[in-house]
């Protein structure tokens, strides 16, 4: 079993619209939780990070965890064609070594 | 926010010779950082830990004598793979957390894209 495991994807949502990616982690023990944004042949972009259960909103981001659930989602609201990348989760106990999933890829149709 | 750097970006070299690539903390000081690999279509996997004034730490299956890192100052550590082959072509991230993280984030440089002929 993975450690993280985000939906497969690829993802196309028309511009405008809610994109929602989701993400599950398997060790229970983890306790910060981030998103990264990645454009093709580009290095990986923080995006949103979240350590409580919740929402935590950052402009059109939104990120919700639920560690009962082992889960944590990212929402885009009004998406953008500029939006188009790969999304990665990225989980961690209580230190720097970050596990990756392997990433959703999100295509917004103008 | 923070920002890391690395150079060069992308770099060819033949069969069996070294590579270096450095990643810079160009605002702050950054007395750990971390180096990524990322092969085509995956995901990010660490590969070791640059520790200032120590010995970096490698990820298990990480290969420290083939993956030498050295940390020299508060804002500069390098990764030199040594006599390369093909399957160590690659896209290869560092990154460093700002001074002041309330948690674990990280800030990750440009990446430097090795290929190795």
């Amino acid at each position: 079993q993975k450690e993280v495991e985000q939906n497969s994807g690829p993802l196309s949502v028309p511009e405008g619209a809610i994109a929602s990616l989701n993400c599950t982690y398997s060790d229970r023990g983890s306790q910060s939780f981030f998103w990264y944004r990645q454009y093709s042949g580009k290095s990986p972009e923080l995006i949103m990070f979240i350590y409580s259960n919740g929402d935590k909103e950052d402009g059109r981001f939104t990120a919700q965890l639920n560690k009962a659930s082992q889960y944590v989602s990212l929402l885009i609201r009004d998406s953008q064609p500029s939006d188009s990348a790969t999304y990665l989760c990225a989980v961690t106990r209580n230190d720097y070594k970050l596990s990756f999933g392997a990433g959703t890829t999100v295509t917004v149709r103008a | 926010g923070a920002v890391v750097s690395q150079h060069p970006s992308w770099v060819i070299c033949k069969s069996g010779t070294s590579v270096k690539i450095e990643c810079r903390s160009l605002d702050f000081q950054a007395t750990t950082m971390f180096w990524y690999r990322q092969f085509p279509k995956q995901s990010l996997m660490l590969m070791a830990t640059s520790n200032e004034g120590s010995k970096a730490t490698y990820e298990q299956g990480v290969e420290k004598d083939k993956f030498l890192i050295n940390h020299a100052s508060l804002t500069l550590s390098t990764l030199t793979v040594t006599s390369a082959h093909p399957e160590d072509s690659s896209f290869y991230i560092c990154s460093a957390p700002p001074q002041g993280a309330r948690g674990f984030e990280q800030y990750f440089g440009p990446g430097t894209r090795l290929t190795v002929t």
